[in-house]
């Protein structure tokens, strides 16, 4: 089974702070993904990567990075954190067949930001 | 671009209860479609697939049939259990361009015994 792993549960920030989310998936994908849950919206895609050192915004990039230094780690950073950044962070991952291919999530990093 | 419009939510059921949470969308080109499934405190988890025109996915007693026509992909079960209480998004990932997978904004699904 594909496992992917978020390094936390649960965060508690300060506005301002930077934040590091870590994933790791073990499955040898070439893609991997960061989305945001938050009620009555779904998920949201902030960024994806293809490839290693590789990175595409999704559709709400705005305050975050990524880095993707080795194939099964996918980071997402927050540069200064902001309140409205509270959300469930998914970190996702899949092949490179096409869109056939499903996605494999995590469990998910619920980050509160005071 | 890509969209998908679920039910509003939360729905409650009565166990064994017949199920149907619709999906409809809209895509260039031909998505493959997919129902995913959240339980308490976990991440989502792929329920089941379609990945052309008329094929139906299909597990655990849930089932969906792409219907390009009418651009949907229905969530039913036949008789639902409390242990399907959960919330369930539809999604979409494009045949074309970044292939990002698109979602729903979920439905919130309560079975009481």
């Amino acid at each position: 089974d594909v496992k992917v792993t978020q390094s936390s549960r649960y965060l508690v920030k300060r506005t301002g702070e930077k934040v590091f989310l870590e994933c790791v998936q073990d499955m040898d994908h070439e893609n991997m993904f960061w989305y945001r849950q938050d009620p009555g919206l779904g998920l949201r895609l902030i960024y994806f990567s293809y490839d290693v050192k590789m990175k595409e915004k999704g559709d709400i990039p705005e305050g975050y990075s990524v880095s993707r230094e080795k194939k099964e780690r996918f980071s997402l950073i927050l540069e200064s954190a902001s309140t409205n950044q509270t959300s469930m962070y998914l970190c996702a991952s899949s092949t490179r067949q096409g869109a056939a291919s499903p996605l494999h999530f995590g469990n998910g990093t619920r980050l509160t930001v005071t | 671009g890509d969209s998908v419009t679920q039910m509003e939510g939360p729905v409650t059921l009565s166990e064994e209860a017949f199920l149907t949470i619709n999906c409809t969308y809209t895509a260039t080109g031909y998505p493959s479609l997919f129902w995913y499934v959240q339980y308490p405190g976990e991440g989502l988890q792929l329920l089941l697939k379609a990945t052309k025109a008329d094929d139906k996915g299909s597990n655990k007693g849930f089932e969906a049939t792409y219907r390009k026509e009418t651009t949907s992909f229905h969530l039913e079960k036949g008789s639902v259990q409390v242990s399907d209480s959960a919330v369930y998004f539809c999604a979409l990932r494009s045949s074309q361009g970044a292939q990002k997978l698109v979602f729903g904004q979920g439905t919130r699904l309560t079975i009481n015994p």
